[in-house]
């Protein structure tokens, strides 16, 4: 049974830049949220999406914006990229819209430079 | 208010000692308390959660309290091993499914 995966693993970006993560949720979920979790702190909320839309979101600029596919992965792209983004950005997946245990993947390390 | 405040920042224990970290909530709203253990690299990994109709839970060494009136719980790590060195996290979930995490408690087990 695969668990949450997460590509890639790590990315360098430079300031200005775009850049894209992706996320395939547990066998049997689908619901995917998106955390950032800045060094030495605990993830914070970005957004969740089930049913291929956004269901909630976070204190996070329009910068950030999601999508998920009909087979329930999910992307999380970022624009416009300032020095601040950079981060762990962790994928969790969770079972219907109520779903309360979620599973995180191991996470995509963003440096922004 | 959909803090949720965790102490100590870090913790220094004995091998085969209690390691207690204790964590608050404002929130009436909440209603699932799921405690994460992190290592270094890798993403948070659901440990233990409770439901405020219940005062704690147990499973093996790891044993969650919950004060519902003083709207704090707790997480007990008996026998803490060398292995169970990590950060922890005590977080909260109200029905908008947002996951609101405290800021993690650095462990060590001391060997």
């Amino acid at each position: 049974d695969a668990g949450v995966t997460q590509s890639p693993t790590h990315l360098i970006k430079t300031r200005g830049q775009q850049v894209t993560l992706r996320c395939s949720p547990k066998s049997g979920h689908d619901t995917v949220s998106w955390y950032q979790q800045a060094l030495g702190q605990g993830p914070q909320f970005i957004f969740q999406y089930y049913e291929e839309e956004e269901r909630q979101r976070g204190n996070f600029p329009d910068r950030f914006s999601g999508h998920q596919f009909p087979n329930y992965s999910s992307e999380l792209n970022v624009n416009a990229l300032l020095l601040g983004d950079s981060a762990l950005y962790l994928c969790a997946s969770s079972f219907g819209a109520g779903g309360f245990e979620q599973y995180f993947g191991p996470g995509t390390r963003l440096t922004v430079t | 208010q959909q803090q949720v405040k965790q102490s100590p920042q870090s913790l220094i224990v004995q091998k085969g000692g209690i390691s207690i970290i204790n964590c608050a909530y404002e929130n009436t709203a909440f209603d699932y308390f799921p405690w994460y253990q992190q290592f270094p690299g890798k993403g948070p990994a659901l440990l233990i959660a409770i439901r405020p109709d219940v005062s704690e839970k147990k499973e093996g060494r790891f044993t969650i309290s919950f004060n519902k009136s003083a709207k704090q719980f707790s997480l007990h790590i008996m026998d803490s091993q060398p292995g169970d060195s990590a950060t922890y996290f005590c977080a909260a979930n109200g029905e908008d499914d947002k996951i609101i995490f405290g800021k993690g408690t650095r462990l060590h087990i001391l060997p």
